[in-house]
């Protein structure tokens, strides 16, 4: 069974950098699965920041970049403010159609 | 603007039905692919279902195969989900979304609770 991993929790401190990764259990992430990374807030609906390993979406500052890292999908957030603390998630696409979150990443700004 | 509103949710016994709709508007929806996600409660987001242009091509998740089932209506510019059989792990907010290679676009989200 495929799994999608991310760290469960991290922190970081305000105007600091942090990158999030995203892995596979059975496989390298590289482009080939359109990593993509959403942030959620308490009770809020997703927002998509990155999308195909490194485009930003419609609005999202430049502060959020994606990439590749090894043998992962990376999302790194330089200058940390205070209302960047939620959750992330990854979205990798399997092929046939399917698509995969991962567990989810909250970060906390402290 | 570019809206998804989602409708439909609501309590259901567990082996019963429930139909989800989302309406769009603000875009072409004909040219977008849509998705279902879900998110149960304290959970994760969880990928459903997804369904191309021309309903040509759709996808569902293997927890949902065979119970549920995507459509779309491109005249109405709707999007639905016929939810079968429900399970109490059914229980979750239901999400409409456009994609574009990932580039999720997202509605508010339906609650759909499973429970006797």
């Amino acid at each position: 069974q495929t799994v999608v991993t991310q760290e469960p929790s991290f922190s970081v401190s305000p105007g600091g950098t942090v990158t999030l990764t995203c892995g596979l259990n059975s496989d390298s992430v590289s482009a080939d699965y359109y990593p993509s990374w959403y942030q959620q807030t308490p009770g809020q609906a997703p927002r998509t920041l990155i999308y195909s390993t490194n485009t930003r979406s419609s609005g999202v500052p430049d502060r959020f970049s994606g990439s590749i890292l090894g043998n992962k999908a990376a999302l790194t957030i330089t200058g940390a403010q205070a209302h960047d603390e939620s959750d992330y998630y990854c979205l990798l696409y399997m092929g046939n159609g399917i698509w995969v979150f991962g567990g989810g990443t909250k970060l906390t700004v402290l | 603007e570019v809206q998804l509103v989602e409708s439909g949710g609501g309590l259901v016994k567990p082996g019963g039905s429930l139909r989800l709709s989302c309406a769009a508007s603000g875009f072409a929806f004909t040219y977008y692919v849509m998705n279902w996600v879900r998110q149960a409660p304290g959970k994760g987001l969880e990928w459903v279902s997804s369904i191309s242009t021309t309903s040509s091509y759709i996808y569902y998740a293997d927890s949902v195969k065979g119970r549920f089932t995507i459509s779309r209506n491109n005249a109405k510019k709707s999007l639905y989900l016929q939810m079968n059989n429900l399970r109490a792990e059914d229980t979750a907010v239901y999400y409409c979304a456009r994609s574009d290679s990932g580039d999720y676009f997202w509605g508010q989200g339906t609650m759909v609770t499973v429970s006797s």
